[in-house]
C-alpha cells in the first residue's frame, strides 16, 4: 500500500492564486520529495526536505514538513496555467541501506488562465 | 546528457501474453527502480535493482520480473498479463543506493486486451 495520501484530490484556481496541496503519512521518514505529472507522462522531481528539515523554498514553490504530525505541504504562488499538472508526495525511508520510495494518489491541479 | 529513456512508448498486448519493458537510466546513474502507475493513482513500487541485482521487491506478484545488465540498463517482465496490468510504467534511475533523488524516463504505457 501506498504511503503517502494527498489532499485534495482535486484543486482548480484561477491565475495568479496561491495552490496549497497537502500530504499525510504513516511511518517515519527519512525525506519527503513532491514531483510533478504532466498528462500521464514521467515524473518530475520538484523539491526534496530531510527530516530534520521544517521548511524549503525553490522558486515560487514552498515546502513545509512536520514530523510530529506526520504531513507536509506544497504551496505553490502565483500559479500560471502552465502549472496545469498532477502533483505526488514521496515518502523516502532507508531500508537495508536502499532508500525506498512510496508515493501518494496524487492531487490534480488545474489552473485556469 | 540524455536523461532516462525507456522503449517501448506505447505496448498493446493481450490476455496471458508475456511482455518486455526496457530502461536505460541517466549517464552516471547506477541504481534502477521500475514502477506501476494505474490511471489516476500514484506510482506503486515494482522493485529496485543495483550491481545488476534485485535489492528490494514491492508487493507484486512473481510474473513480474527483472534484469539488469552491466551497464546499468533494466528490463521488466510480466507474464501471464491480466486486464489490470493494464498501467504507465515507469523507470527511475540514480546515483548509488542511498541517494535522495531519483530521475525518471516518460514510461511505457501498456494496454491489455
Amino acid at each position: 500500500s501506498q504511503q503517502g495520501e494527498e489532499d485534495p484530490q482535486a484543486l482548480s484556481i484561477q491565475e495568479g492564486e496561491n495552490a496549497t496541496m497537502n500530504c499525510s503519512y504513516k511511518t517515519s521518514i527519512n525525506n519527503l520529495q513532491w514531483y510533478r505529472q504532466n498528462s500521464g507522462r514521467g515524473l518530475v522531481h520538484l523539491i526534496l526536505i530531510r527530516s530534520n528539515e521544517r521548511e524549503k523554498h525553490s522558486g515560487r514553490l514552498r515546502v513545509t514538513l512536520d514530523t510530529s504530525k506526520k504531513s507536509s505541504s506544497l504551496l505553490i504562488t502565483a500559479s500560471r496555467a502552465a502549472d496545469t499538472a498532477s502533483y505526488f508526495c514521496a515518502t523516502g525511508g532507508f531500508v537495508s541501506n536502499f532508500n525506498k520510495f512510496y508515493f501518494g494518489s496524487g492531487t490534480k491541479l488545474n489552473v485556469k488562465p | 546528457d540524455a536523461g532516462v529513456t525507456q522503449s517501448p512508448t506505447h505496448l498493446i498486448k493481450t490476455r496471458g501474453q508475456q511482455v518486455t519493458l526496457r530502461c536505460s537510466p541517466k549517464s552516471g546513474h547506477d541504481t534502477v527502480s521500475w514502477y506501476q502507475q494505474a490511471l489516476g493513482q500514484g506510482p506503486q513500487f515494482i522493485f529496485q535493482y543495483y550491481e545488476e541485482e534485485e535489492r528490494q521487491r514491492g508487493n507484486f506478484p512473481d510474473r513480474f520480473s527483472g534484469h539488469q545488465f552491466p551497464n546499468y540498463s533494466s528490463e521488466l517482465n510480466v507474464n501471464a498479463l491480466l486486464l489490470g496490468d493494464s498501467a504507465l510504467y515507469l523507470c527511475a534511475s540514480r546515483r548509488g543506493r542511498a541517494t535522495d533523488t531519483q530521475y525518471f524516463g516518460p514510461g511505457t504505457r501498456l494496454t491489455v486486451l
